[in-house]
């Protein structure tokens, strides 16, 4: 059964720096989602993408964050200058038609 | 805004038991209703969903119906066992005609459950 597969599982990072974080979508879908979860907190949604474009984004998505799918297969999430409260939960999502989504394992990301 | 309650966890049960974790929503026109499943360690897998009212959506023993009247979408088990041990997320994705149509997802808080033997 196709998967969504994110990478790294785990990403330890300096304040200040800049991390990327990388999704590999079900080939056939076309919505692309990312979403953050704060140890012990809810999911949160931070951004859509369809179309080769953002089709809505959260007020967490500032510009610190962008997305990028640079060739047919990749999809990638890039905090640009992390603080320490970024560190969560980064799941990637996608979808054929935008209304079932599916979940990749998640990247852990740690900001020191 | 559209938004998803789920009752407080942790919920404890002794194998075998009956499970219901409520969930609740607020949401304008007719959302599409997720159940997602976070086993320790791991990623959010979908458990069932349902898209319009009265569905009942099922999967692996879980059951949840739609209920517009109630705005309710009360997970279910007849019986739990150990393995079902996990973070259970009710989610919801907002009315296509009202929402622009790319329907992120709105999670509820998620309800922790443990089984024991």
């Amino acid at each position: 059964e196709p998967e969504v597969t994110q990478t790294p599982s785990h990403q330890v990072t300096q304040m200040g720096q800049e991390v990327i974080l990388r999704c590999v979508p079900i080939s056939n879908h076309l919505y692309f989602y990312w979403y953050r979860q704060i140890l012990g907190q809810k999911v949160e949604f931070l951004v859509s993408f369809y179309n080769n474009e953002i089709s809505e984004k959260s007020e967490i998505f500032d510009d610190q964050f962008s997305v990028e799918r640079p060739d047919g297969s990749n999809f990638t999430l890039k905090i640009r200058s992390t603080k320490l409260e970024d560190s969560a939960m980064y799941f990637c999502a996608s979808s054929t038609s935008g209304e079932t989504q599916y979940f990749g394992p998640g990247t852990r990301l740690l900001v020191l | 805004g559209d938004s998803v309650t789920q009752m407080e966890g942790p919920v404890t049960l002794s194998e075998e038991a009956f499970l219901t974790i409520n969930c609740t929503y607020t949401a304008t026109g007719y959302p599409s209703l997720f159940w997602y499943v976070q086993y320790p360690g791991e990623g959010l897998q979908l458990l069932l969903k349902a898209t319009k009212a009265d569905d009942k959506g099922s999967n692996k023993g879980f059951e949840a119906t739609y209920r517009k009247e109630t705005t309710s979408f009360h997970l279910e088990k007849g019986s739990v066992q150990v393995s079902d041990s996990a973070v259970y997320f009710c989610a919801l994705s907002p009315d296509f005609m009202f929402s622009g149509g790319y329907n992120k997802l709105i999670f509820g808080a998620g309800t922790r459950l443990a089984v024991h033997p």
